[in-house]
């Protein structure tokens, strides 16, 4: 079973430019999720989808993150404007619909804003 | 609010010996909690879980222990390998249902010398 694809891999970007982030799921995972991990903190749930429905977006600065997830499949999270404290590992994890705690994570990415 | 704390930020055991992870919350809705395993430039891994209405999970060299009254929980590792050495997140749900949302404490750096 194919993991949880991120891309890219890493992106340095100075501040007020935009950013995209690209997710794929693990195929038949109905659940997503993006998390923002800074340096030294746990992971920080931004975004929830359940298909192509969200969730819960209640912890998405949502005057400069926007997030789909299009036919819910794929998924892209992007910055816009980006900020110093943007700075961080961006985690899309997925995981099977139903009661299912040990999501799948993939490898994020990390963002740099100068 | 840190509603997940994981104290202590770092942890060395010798190879062989026990290792043990706390971890303490206070939000009493959680009901379900989670460690996860995270290596350097890798998305974090679901390592073992327990729910609120026991107190005792075991996954070979893994357990996890629940103290409800107290609002703690710990990870041993038994017999610690050079292998285990990570980072190590304890996360808890509250939500049940459909939303599997994870609050993440800081996390704990686990090194286990040879």
């Amino acid at each position: 079973e194919a993991g949880v694809a991120q891309s890219p891999r890493y992106k340095i970007i100075e501040k007020r430019q935009s950013v995209a982030f690209w997710c794929n799921p693990i195929s038949g995972h109905a659940t997503l999720y993006w998390y923002q991990q800074i340096l030294g903190q746990g992971p920080k749930l931004l975004i929830q989808f359940q298909n192509n429905g969200v969730v819960d977006d209640s912890q998405l600065p949502k005057d400069r993150f926007s997030a789909e997830r299009l036919k819910g499949v794929d998924s892209t999270l992007k910055i816009q404007p980006a900020k110093l404290e943007d700075s961080a590992v961006y985690l899309c994890a997925s995981s099977p619909q139903g009661w299912d705690y040990g999501y799948t994570f993939g490898s994020g990415t990390r963002l740099t804003v100068v | 609010d840190q509603q997940v704390k994981q104290n202590s930020p770092s942890l060395s055991v010798q190879e062989g010996r026990i290792s043990i992870l706390n971890c303490d919350y206070t939000n009493s809705m959680f009901d379900y909690f989670l460690w996860y395993k995270k290596y350097p430039a890798e998305g974090p891994t679901f390592l073992i879980s327990i729910s609120s209405i026991k107190d005792k999970n075991e996954d070979g060299r893994f357990t996890v222990f629940l103290n409800k009254s107290a609002k703690h929980l710990s990870l041993h590792i038994v017999p610690s390998q050079p292998g285990d050495s990570a980072v190590y997140f304890c996360a808890a749900s509250g939500s049940g249902g459909s939303n599997y949302k994870l609050t993440f404490g800081k996390g704990t750096l686990l090194t286990v010398n040879p």
